[in-house]
């Protein structure tokens, strides 16, 4: 069955660069999170979108926006890239009209900011 | 402020016996909870849930149980295998209320299971 695709698995930036993270849903999922797991921390929630508006905002730093497009993939955007922005950055779709609702997740991105 | 805890930071335990992982929550507008297990290298993986208006659910050789006016949930695992081994991780959400879904997640526990 096809899950949640991330891309890249692995980016190296430099502080104050920019990093793009993409997000692929499970196909009919209309939901999409992100979610931020620094070292030996539990993940944050960041932010969700639905039906490509955004749904919800959590921890999400200014330097950091997001979108879901038409094909309901979503993208991170950060800015001002500093060091403790590396982290593994979780993606998470879910439909409320499929299963109970649970949020599945893609294998993350890992984001080492040198 | 941590509304979901899980102060276990690791666990072992034998082959073949039971494991129990415990998690509290500190909103009591959580009314849907979830455990999510992950291996080294994937994403997290949804296991079982529990909605607030029942206090077990089982699944195989996984049961969660919710204690509603302790604001506790465990998760118990009858008989443990070695491939159990893994961080599992307790998630809450007010699923009915404004939060859309999102899931606020405990720091995790790491189960060994020893053959």
């Amino acid at each position: 069955a096809a899950g949640v695709i991330q891309s890249p698995r692995h980016l190296i930036k430099e502080k104050r660069e920019t990093a793009t993270l993409k997000c692929y849903p499970i196909p009919r999922h209309d939901t999409v999170y992100w979610y931020q797991q620094g070292p030996g921390q539990d993940p944050q929630f960041l932010i969700s979108f639905y039906e490509k508006m955004q749904s919800d905002k959590g921890s999400i730093p200014d330097r950091f926006s997001a979108q879901q497009f038409s094909d309901y993939h979503s993208e991170l955007n950060m800015s001002s890239l500093e060091l403790g922005d590396s982290a593994l950055y979780f993606c998470a779709s879910s439909s409320p009209s499929v299963g109970t609702g649970e949020l599945f997740f893609g294998e993350g991105s890992r984001l080492t900011v040198l | 402020d941590q509304q979901v805890k899980q102060n276990s930071p690791s666990l072992s335990v034998q082959e073949g016996r039971i494991s129990i992982l415990n998690c509290d929550y500190t909103n009591s507008m959580f009314d849907y909870f979830l455990w999510y297990k992950k291996y080294p290298a994937e994403g997290p993986t949804f296991l079982i849930s529990i909605s607030s208006i029942k206090d077990k659910n089982e699944d195989g050789r996984f049961t969660v149980f919710l204690n509603k006016s302790a604001k506790h949930l465990s998760l118990h695992i009858v008989p443990s295998q070695p491939g159990d081994s893994a961080v599992y991780f307790c998630a809450a959400s007010d699923r009915y209320g404004g939060s859309q879904g999102n899931l606020i997640f405990g720091k995790g526990t790491k189960l060994s299971v020893k053959p």
